[in-house]
């Protein structure tokens, strides 16, 4: 079966920083390229940020770029996301999920998601 | 950046219908395109992938067709549980993008 499971969120301020983490099982981790998808209350879903497979190519939404760094841990078959410069606008639920084939595909499984709030 | 827009934003169903929801993208996607299910408070869920390939564990009513730039969701009769929020998702290029959701209620 497999899991994924994310955590870190919290209430941070604006301009804080803070680290979020997704552990996955029940698949081949270091196969999978790994994304991240946020969704503000009510909203729709936003794609964040992904990683291949090796770790090797990054790749961000404008909105993140250069506040955000996504990094993994083939050998704990963990991927996490470096979130600073915070602000109001990246309050959402992060929710942690793998794509289907290899470093290509849909994002398959999902984790039930990480709340992250940023206000003072 | 391909823009997703799906249509339309609300469809009001009875149960038993079939029901038809949208998905066109503002440049060619080719046949990489998933939807996804969303209940209330939960996480999103892989229905369809390929446009028309059904995710493990999908039931034969929901199916896709399309290609290109326009994709349409099909569930031929609907149940209770069906009634949920549906966003289409393109992977074809980065960014990777999502539709704002048709949200699917009961008639």
């Amino acid at each position: 079966e497999v899991q994924v499971l994310e955590s870190g969120g919290a209430l941070e301020q604006p301009g804080g920083s803070l680290r979020l983490s997704c552990v996955v099982s029940g698949f081949t981790f270091s196969d999978h390229a790994m994304t991240w998808v946020r969704q503000a209350p009510g909203k729709g879903l936003e794609w964040v940020s992904a990683i291949s497979g090796s770790g090797s190519r990054t790749y961000y939404a404008d909105s993140v770029k250069g506040r955000f760094v996504i990094s993994r841990d083939n050998s704990n078959n963990k991927v996490h996301l470096q979130m600073n410069s915070l602000r109001a606008e990246d309050t959402a639920v992060y929710y942690c999920a793998n794509r289907k084939f290899d470093d290509f595909g849909p994002l398959e499984y999902w984790g039930p998601g990480s709340l992250v709030t940023v206000s003072s | 950046e391909r823009v997703m827009t799906q249509s339309p934003a609300t469809l009001s169903v009875s149960l038993g219908e079939r029901a038809n929801l949208s998905c066109r993208a503002s440049q060619t996607v080719n046949r990489n395109l998933a939807w996804y299910q969303q209940k209330p408070g939960q996480a999103p869920r892989l229905l369809i992938y390929d446009a028309s390939a059904r995710a493990t564990g999908i039931p034969a009513r929901f199916s896709g067709s399309g290609s290109g730039t326009e994709f349409t969701l099909t569930i031929s009769s609907l149940q209770s549980e069906d009634f949920a929020v549906y966003y289409c998702h393109q992977y074809n290029s980065w960014p990777l993008t999502f539709g704002q959701g048709t949200r699917l209620e009961i008639k």
